[in-house]
């Protein structure tokens, strides 16, 4: 069965910092990988979405790549600014079945 | 605007008083889900449907059922609500193989 892992659970940067959350998974057939940012008590956001063959998609400051070999992704967020506070999750889709990791929960220090 | 949206946002009810949340996307995507979110568990999927008529089980679909009659259409019914089922409701759209967009969230409360 797909376990989804984000680390760390909580992260805490000084503004302008350059910084990388962690999301890792143990089945590799995955149709697509996909990252949320979910702001509290709202609902989630689509930041981006990298499909089984890709290895990297961009968006603005935010860049996300894909290793299925390893089982691992990342999500780079340049110049952190103190709007980007957030949980970001990531959630890998295999055979319709979407499973998401706990999410790291970011906060960027004005 | 491309949308999902949910009702109701809010809901308090009592065990054992069934109760339907409503799914709606406007964007004639195929597939469709269902999520509970709760402290220190995550988001964790309960039915999904990937078109009108055919659904499948989720990793938590124990207490729900749901039904796909109309393409942009996907409730959420709890025949038996039990206090377990406090939780944060999300309901998801998408397109095979391309990003899922997400309802606004129905926080259910079971006393």
């Amino acid at each position: 069965k797909q376990e989804v892992t984000q680390i760390p659970a909580a992260l805490s940067v000084p503004e302008g910092e350059n910084l990388v959350l962690n999301c890792s998974f143990t089945d590799s057939a995955i149709y697509n990988l996909q990252w949320f940012r979910q702001d509290p008590g709202k609902g989630l956001t689509s930041l981006l979405l990298i499909q089984s063959s890709q290895r990297e998609q961009t968006s603005g400051r935010l860049n996300a790549s894909l290793d299925k070999s390893s089982g691992r992704s990342t999500l780079y967020i340049a110049a952190s600014q103190p709007g980007d506070s957030a949980t970001y999750l990531c959630a890998t889709n295999r055979d319709d079945k979407i499973i998401f990791g706990k999410g790291t929960r970011l906060h960027i220090l004005p | 605007e491309a949308q999902v949206t949910q009702n109701p946002r809010y809901l308090i009810t009592v065990t054992g008083k069934k109760l339907t949340v409503t799914c709606s996307q406007n964007m004639n995507h195929e597939y469709m889900s269902w999520y509970r979110q709760d402290p220190g568990l995550g988001l964790r999927q309960i039915y999904y449907s990937m078109n009108v008529e055919v659904t499948d089980k989720g990793d938590v679909p124990e207490g729900y059922k749901v039904s796909r009659k109309e393409k942009r259409n996907f409730p959420l019914i709890l025949e038996s609500p039990s206090p377990n089922q406090t939780s944060l409701y999300f309901c998801a759209s998408w397109d095979l193989y391309n990003e899922q967009f997400f309802g606004p969230g129905t926080r259910l409360t079971v006393l």
